[in-house]
């Protein structure tokens, strides 16, 4: 399988627990993104990569919340004092990054906060 | 700033019927439409894309044409199966905004046999 693959799938977690998701990417992908979908919503872009230099990070972003991209494989988000709110599907996606390309996204990690 | 709105579901449809979902944006420039489908519990999956005014996505049966004067992008199909049963996400990307993918609210369409 050569598509985005995301770990854990599911996580339930105590509150004010810190999480870590991981994401590999498809292998000739540059971009890599984050997204986050809570039950009923769109996705909502969180941060994106371009190799290991962030680029951007939406103000949803709160300073709980770090993702990292070392040597432009791979990628971790990370979500420190876990709160109720955060609960919702971590999505991850990586494209070439040319307008127009399309990009593929993982089938996410759940988060449960309780 | 970009933004997509989709109508809402949940939208029921017997067998056989047809399927349209309206999608319209607003953006900077000439974005790239996108229509996403998400079965449950699933991740997201490109269903078609269409990438400069006039161009027409097709996949699966699924139809939907890039109207600049409009700024639409709707989903047809002529001909639903229950197995067309999911969420269906309308997104634009723009060069201006770094080409990353700006979603609808998602629109849930239940197909009964």
């Amino acid at each position: 399988d050569t598509g985005v693959s995301q770990n854990p799938r599911h996580k339930i977690t105590k509150r004010g627990q810190n999480v870590t998701f991981r994401c590999d990417p498809i292998s000739e992908h540059n971009r890599l993104y984050w997204y986050r979908q809570t039950l009923g919503q769109g996705p909502e872009f969180l941060t994106y990569f371009q190799n290991e230099a962030q680029l951007e990070k939406s103000r949803l972003l709160s300073d709980r919340f770090s993702a990292e991209r070392p040597k432009g494989s791979f990628s971790t988000l990370e979500i420190q004092r876990t709160e109720q709110g955060d609960s919702a599907m971590y999505l991850c996606a990586s494209s070439l990054g040319t307008t127009g390309n399309t990009i593929y996204f993982g089938e996410g990690s759940w988060l449960t906060v309780v | 700033g970009n933004s997509v709105t989709q109508m809402e579901g949940p939208v029921t449809l017997s067998e056989e019927a047809f399927l349209t979902i309206n999608c319209t944006y607003t953006a900077t420039g000439y974005p790239s439409l996108f229509w996403y489908v998400q079965y449950p519990g699933e991740g997201l999956q490109l269903l078609l894309k269409a990438t400069k005014a006039d161009d027409k996505g097709s996949n699966k049966g699924f139809e939907a044409t890039y109207r600049k004067e409009t700024t639409s992008f709707h989903l047809e199909k002529g001909s639903v199966q229950v197995s067309d049963s999911a969420v269906y996400f309308c997104a634009l990307s723009a060069r201006a905004a770094g080409n990353k993918l700006t979603f609808g609210g998602g629109t849930r369409v239940l197909v009964k046999p």
